[in-house]
């Protein structure tokens, strides 16, 4: 039953390595985002992708890259990770049709940067 | 860049009582999402509201689409203990697909 798959529950890291967090989704949604989430902001959007190859900037796109070679898997990057990157990731997999929407959520990976 | 401000920031109730937390945005929204997110767990996709003045229930919770499309919110009644977790209001406007999250409200329900 899991719809929206997520690499690693767990990563610790350390500072200057790139890091990949992978996202695999099954339900053939076009759009996919990456949101890390803090205590007490809420989830901020990093990058969005509403098809193969596009991506769009969000809100902390800063220090991190996407990639979306296939529909179905959205990666994460992040060039040389920082400190001030230890946080939860989230991946999320979203349809838009109207009276039915979709829109499901990985189980989220806890990256720790030392 | 829109704003989807969102109060309380914690809500503690005694099992039983009600709970209603509240979404408002700077901008007009086309329509607004709700998730509930458990502790430790990941945000789950409760409902959209898409029209001006929607109302919509599942079981006991109760969604509201304000009017002028700028407000939400999501009340409970008669509060369980299952309900605790923190619920976001994510709001789209424009042609955008890009559902922007309030911070959350957090529910503590003390049985």
């Amino acid at each position: 039953d899991v719809k929206v798959t997520q690499s690693s529950r767990y990563l610790v890291k350390r500072t200057g390595e790139k890091v990949f967090l992978e996202c695999v989704q099954d339900m053939d949604h076009e759009n996919m985002f990456w949101y890390r989430q803090d205590p007490g902001l809420g989830l901020r959007l990093i990058y969005f992708s509403y098809d193969v190859k596009m991506k769009e900037k969000g809100d902390i796109p800063e220090g991190y890259s996407v990639s979306r070679e296939k529909k179905e898997r959205f990666s994460l990057i992040l060039e040389s990770a920082s400190t001030n990157q230890t946080s939860m990731y989230l991946c999320a997999s979203m349809k838009w049709w109207v009276g039915d929407t979709e829109a499901f959520f990985g189980q989220g990976t806890r990256l720790t940067v030392v | 860049g829109q704003q989807v401000m969102q109060i309380p920031q914690y809500q503690h109730v005694q099992e039983g009582e009600d709970f209603t937390t509240y979404c408002n945005s700077s901008t007009t929204l086309s329509n607004i999402q709700w998730y509930k997110q458990r502790p430790g767990g990941h945000p789950v996709f409760l409902i959209q509201l898409v029209k001006s003045g929607e109302v919509k229930k599942q079981k006991r919770l109760t969604f509201q689409f304000g009017e002028a499309k700028k407000n939400s919110s999501l009340h409970i009644t008669a509060t369980q203990t299952t309900d605790v977790g923190t619920y976001f209001c994510a709001g789209l406007s424009g042609g955008s697909y890009i559902p922007t999250f309030g911070r959350g409200t957090s529910l503590i329900v003390h049985p």
